[in-house]
């Protein structure tokens, strides 16, 4: 079956380095990939899309890279700062464009 | 501009009984969904619609009911809860269109007792 997986492994780190959060897909061909963050008690909401001939994305301090030999994205936030402690959630459609599946999301903790 | 709506926040009820948890959009978005989130599931969507009149099943569907009469609501109906319906729900629309961002609602927090 179709999946989308990150590490439920929550990631520490210190303020001012790079995060670098990991998003696996596997047994099918994602043509694109979303990125959302989510804050406890909040919705997620929408960071960055990057298609599969993109190889990377940036805005800002966020990086998103697609390589669809490793079936892989890699989502990175540099010179990372307390305030982007948070969840951060990938996602990819299957079923025809109308079902945007959801990774269980990588817990973010930045510490001064 | 409100964006996504959902009421009510906070939920509990006795298995058995029924509720809708309501959801509204002022964007004229057409797609509209549901999910559920739980610890270590993630979100998993469990109806959808493309527009008025039209749904159709998620991930996860067994249990809820879906309507669309107007481009704005998309009201989710529990019939008869079940603790296993404990859970954080999320509304969320979009433009139609495969490469559209999604906007989340905050959620509404149900328990089931």
């Amino acid at each position: 079956s179709q999946k989308i997986e990150q590490n439920s492994e929550a990631l520490n780190i210190q303020e001012g380095k790079t995060a670098t959060l990991t998003c696996n897909y596997t047994n099918y061909s994602p043509a694109y990939l979303q990125w959302y963050r989510q804050d406890p008690g909040r919705g997620p909401v929408f960071l960055l899309l990057i298609r599969e001939n993109e190889k990377e994305k940036r805005k800002e301090r966020l990086k998103v890279t697609f390589d669809t030999t490793l079936k892989q994205s890699l989502f990175h936030i540099t010179a990372s700062q307390p305030a982007d402690s948070a969840t951060y959630l990938c996602a990819s459609f299957t079923g025809g464009g109308n079902k945007l599946t959801f990774g269980t999301g990588t817990q973010l903790k930045v510490e001064l | 501009n409100a964006g996504v709506t959902q009421t009510p926040k906070f939920q509990v009820l006795k298995t058995g009984q029924s509720m809708t948890l309501q959801c509204a959009q002022d964007m004229n978005h057409e797609y509209m969904s549901w999910y559920r989130q739980d610890p270590g599931m993630g979100l998993r969507l469990i109806h959808y619609s493309v527009g008025a009149g039209i749904t159709d099943q998620g991930e996860v569907p067994n249990g809820y009911n879906v309507s669309r009469s107007t481009t704005e609501d998309f009201p989710l109906r529990l019939l008869s809860a079940a603790p296993s319906q404990t859970s954080v729900y999320f509304c969320a629309s979009r433009v139609q269109g495969a490469t559209e961002k999604l906007f989340f609602g905050s959620g509404t927090q149900l328990s089931v007792l």
